[in-house]
């Protein structure tokens, strides 16, 4: 385990689905954030949250919505999604300050559109 | 925007060799930090950089910073199967939040 814990592990959804994916992080740290890997792609950042508020919002399509509901725990809703949005979701926490110290991901939700 | 920049995308290695791959970035970084991320798993934090021109070493991982803090490398030696995976570097930019490169992806030929 790497501190930072998400689930499902796996997730295989309809277009017409809602579902919902977890992270919770056992660090201390104070800011979390989402993540999309793609095959053949770099790491895209999708939202982060510090202190609890959602500090950047990378021009991400409406159909995911992410909550933030303490420090520890940061949920990615998910809703009429496509199948190109098929990929690794990763979740990533850290202690922000002047120096970032590195980010500890979750072991990620490998999600399917079908 | 910053960007961060890596170089080669994909580096197939026969064991023991040696090799090196590189980071560039955009702007002048604060500080620079390495992932690896195995095959089927995620990124994992390797080393962070602050100093101008510093090295680290990490066992047959050595990680360098340029003396103008826009470009790191990392080098390999006796490369083994365990090196598979993609490499990434990774710097902050203006508000802090980390720029991540496209990776490097390794392979080893046994």
């Amino acid at each position: 385990e790497t501190g930072v814990t998400q689930t499902p592990r796996h997730l295989v959804m309809g277009m017409t689905n809602k579902k919902s994916l977890k992270c919770e992080q056992h660090l201390g740290h104070n800011a979390m954030y989402w993540y999309k890997q793609s095959a053949k792609k770099p790491l895209e950042l999708m939202f982060v949250y510090s202190l609890e508020e959602r500090v950047e919002n990378n021009s991400v399509p409406s159909r995911f919505s992410p909550e933030c509901p303490n420090s520890s725990h940061l949920f990615l809703h998910l809703h009429t999604l496509q199948p190109e949005d098929s990929a690794l979701y990763l979740c990533a926490s850290s202690q922000e300050g002047f120096l970032n110290y590195g980010y500890t991901f979750g072991s990620g939700t490998r999600l399917t559109v079908v | 925007g910053q960007q961060v920049m890596q170089i080669p995308q994909y580096q197939h290695v026969q064991e023991g060799e040696d090799f090196t791959t590189y980071c560039n970035s955009s702007t002048t970084l604060s500080n620079i930090q390495w992932y690896k991320q195995r095959p089927g798993g995620h990124p994992v934090f390797l080393i962070q950089l602050v100093k101008s021109g510093e090295v680290k070493k990490q066992k047959r991982l050595t990680f360098q910073f340029g003396e103008a803090k826009k470009n790191s490398s990392l080098h390999i030696t006796a490369t083994q199967t365990t090196d598979v995976g993609t490499y990434f570097c990774a710097g902050p930019g203006n508000d802090y939040k980390l720029s991540f490169g496209a990776g490097t992806t390794v392979t080893v030929r046994a």
